[in-house]
């Protein structure tokens, strides 16, 4: 059964630091990791996608990294605003048939950017 | 506008009661699911449905019931037989298929609070 693990659970920046946020899976047999932004009581936004033969994906200052054989995932943030401050939840996708397009979610990473 | 809607925002349920969360989409996707987030977790997999007229249990199916009579909307009933029902619920939609493209979109949510 996959799981999915964010540590630290909860993060606090100075504006204009770097964020480096970390993910880690059990089981390597994906078809793709999703990133996710989500504010408080909202619904979840998607960030970034990537494909499971792909080693990273970028959008604007987000650039999220995947490495299967390790079952780690890394999301940067570059030049952190205020803005960002947010909970950011990682997904895996399974590869198994049977189990369809099923998300397994991480607990997510809290994060708070300070001006 | 595209997009995933849920309704309502906020539901209050009395003990023993049965309620009747609203999803509709008008991406076209095909594939549609129901998530349930506990305060500080993940979201949990309640029920999917890949196609019209068919849907698959979950993690934590136990207590829910779904419909998918139309492509568009994917309704969620929480019975009484859910036990510990309060809970933010998530609804998402992707396109289906056994490929790595299916990315996940999200509705806004409702949040559930049993008095």
């Amino acid at each position: 059964k996959q799981e999915v693990t964010q540590i630290p659970a909860a993060l606090s920046v100075p504006e204009g630091e770097n964020l480096v946020l970390n993910c880690s899976f059990t089981d390597s047999a994906i078809y793709n990791l999703q990133w996710f932004r989500q504010d408080p009581g909202k619904g979840l936004t998607s960030l970034l996608l990537i494909q499971s033969s792909q080693r990273e994906q970028t959008s604007g200052r987000l650039n999220a990294s995947l490495d299967k054989s390790s079952g780690r995932s890394t999301l940067y943030i570059a030049a952190s605003q205020p803005g960002d401050s947010a909970t950011y939840l990682c997904a895996a996708a399974s590869l198994q048939k049977a189990a369809g397009n099923k998300l397994t979610f991480g607990g997510g990473t809290r994060v708070l950017v300070k001006p | 506008d595209g997009g995933i809607t849920q309704s309502p925002k906020y539901l209050f349920r009395k003990e023993g009661q049965n309620v009747t969360l609203s999803c509709e989409q008008n991406l076209n996707h095909d594939a549609m699911y129901w998530y349930r987030q506990d305060p500080g977790q993940g979201l949990r997999l309640i029920y999917y449905s890949q196609i019209v007229n068919d849907f698959q249990k979950g993690d934590i199916a136990e207590g829910y019931s779904v419909s998918r009579e139309k492509k568009e909307s994917f309704p969620l009933t929480v019975t009484s037989a859910q036990k510990n029902p309060t809970a933010f619920y998530l609804c998402a939609s992707s396109p289906w298929g056994m490929g790595a493209h299916n990315e996940q979109f999200f509705g806004p949510g409702t949040r559930l609070t049993v008095l």
